[in-house]
């Protein structure tokens, strides 16, 4: 069974950081690209980040770009999201998701892990 | 950045069809995928590459896509099948894009 399990969320004051982390298990990790989506609390959802198989190709949302950092270990089958100048608006679920091939644009979510929590606040 | 629209809600009657549209600026040029979530759950893919439903869901499901819009259709709408359904599309300024959300209500 394919199974995305993230960890690392928490509260975090506005400037603050954070990293998550995605365990994968169940499928070839190195064989595909992964992304991370967020949901802020009663919302929608809001791409944040993709990578591909091997971390050669990275695209963040313009909302995270230059704040927050994708990365992935396959030897670990991991996937992070290093979040840094974090504000209020960044309050969200953040999920971690397979993207259906080795490249991580044109592509679709399947699945997603359960998400963790981020809450910014003062 | 390219931007894709749903109605808010749409309201059915157990065993009639739900449809479901999706608008976008030349949306039937890229491809458009679903996903259904359920209260407390995490986004499951009920359609991707327009009309392409992945192994484990009903054929109930199904989509279609033409000139700017995308559209998800449930045939015989069952009350498990109430939930909120994002429309998803790619673009390459743009990234990754969701729409709106549309939440079904089975009545």
């Amino acid at each position: 069974e394919v199974q995305l399990v993230e960890s690392g969320g928490g509260v975090v004051r506005p400037g603050g950081s954070l990293r998550l982390s995605c365990a994968a298990s169940g499928f070839i990790f190195g064989d595909f690209a992964m992304s991370w989506v967020r949901q802020a609390p009663g919302k929608g959802l809001e791409w944040v980040s993709g990578i591909s198989w091997n971390g050669d190709s990275i695209g963040y949302a313009d909302s995270v770009k230059g704040r927050f950092t994708i990365s992935r270990d396959n030897a670990k089958k991991s996937l992070y999201l290093q979040m840094n100048s974090l504000r209020v608006e960044d309050t969200a679920l953040y999920h971690c998701a397979r993207l259906l091939s080795s490249s991580w644009f044109e592509n679709w979510f399947d699945p997603w892990g359960q998400g963790t929590l981020v809450t910014v606040s003062s | 950045s390219y931007e894709v629209t749903q109605p808010p809600s749409v309201s059915v009657s157990p065993g009639q069809t739900a449809s479901i549209t999706c608008s976008g600026d030349k949306l039937g040029d890229k491809y458009a995928c679903w996903y259904q979530q359920k209260p407390g759950q995490s986004p499951v893919l009920v359609i991707y590459q327009d009309t392409k439903r992945p192994s484990g869901i009903p054929e109930r499901f199904s989509g279609s896509s033409s000139g700017n819009t995308a559209t998800l259709t449930i045939s015989g709408t069952q009350a498990m099948d109430e939930a909120d359904y994002y429309c998803q599309a790619w673009d390459s300024s743009t990234g990754y894009v969701f729409g709106t959300g549309t939440k079904v209500t089975v009545l």
